[in-house]
């Protein structure tokens, strides 16, 4: 399978617990995006990187959320002192550095008790 | 105005019909759009993109952008069961690098 993996596909934490997700995107891919998705929302915009560098950040993003991609390969998305509001689907997506396609893993569902 | 624009539907059709699915952009988009295709609890698949003005076809899918108006559609020609789903609208930010905007989503039933 040549697509975008996402691990785990389900978590489920109590609130304030710490949680890590891991992105493995298409292997030729230069840049690598986070979303979150609400029932009944259209997936928003989080984080992406270019290579290993971090290009942007949205507001969403509090400092309890923290992306890395070390070796312009995999990232991960860490929550910090998880709410009841985290309760999402995380989705990684990835594109070539040249155009705008972007390609979406299966999602990581989080539920926060 | 949002970005992107779409009416949440519920969109009902009979199968074997057109299903014609709409959103609306602002200025605060780039002119390149993709449709994305997403089943209940899943994640969204990319099923069409176009960037100029006019029609681009791809099997029973056709995707219709009208940059004057500010309009993108996407049709569905004989529509199948298996197409129920919740269909979404992106463009890129303006100016904010690679990142998608969505809108909300469309759902579609295709009626047997």
């Amino acid at each position: 399978d040549t697509g975008v993996s996402q691990d785990p596909r389900h978590k489920i934490t109590k609130r304030g617990q710490n949680v890590t997700f891991r992105c493995d995107p298409i292997s030729e891919h230069n840049r690598l995006y986070w979303y979150r998705q609400t029932l009944g929302q259209g997936p928003e915009f989080l984080t992406y990187f270019q290579n290993e560098a971090q290009l942007e950040k949205s507001r969403l993003l509090s400092n309890r959320f923290s992306a890395e991609r070390p070796k312009g390969s995999f990232s991960t998305l860490e929550i910090q002192r998880t709410e009841q509001g985290d309760s999402a689907m995380y989705l990684c997506a990835s594109s070539l550095l040249i155009g705008n396609e972007q390609f979406f893993g299966p999602g990581t569902r989080l539920t926060v008790l | 105005q949002k970005e992107v624009e779409q009416n949440s539907g519920p969109l009902s059709v009979p199968e074997g019909a057109i299903a014609s699915l709409n959103c609306t952009y602002s200025d605060r988009v780039s002119q390149s759009f993709f449709w994305y295709r997403q089943y209940s609890g899943k994640s969204p698949e990319l099923i069409m993109s176009i960037y100029s003005n006019g029609d681009k076809e791809d099997g029973r899918f056709t995707a219709q952008l009208n940059k004057a108006s500010q309009y993108v559609s996407l049709l569905i020609r004989d529509s199948q069961p298996s197409d129920s789903a919740t269909y979404l609208c992106a463009a890129p930010s303006y100016n904010q690098g690679g990142k998608l905007i969505f809108g909300q989503g469309t759902e579609l039933s295709v009626k047997p």
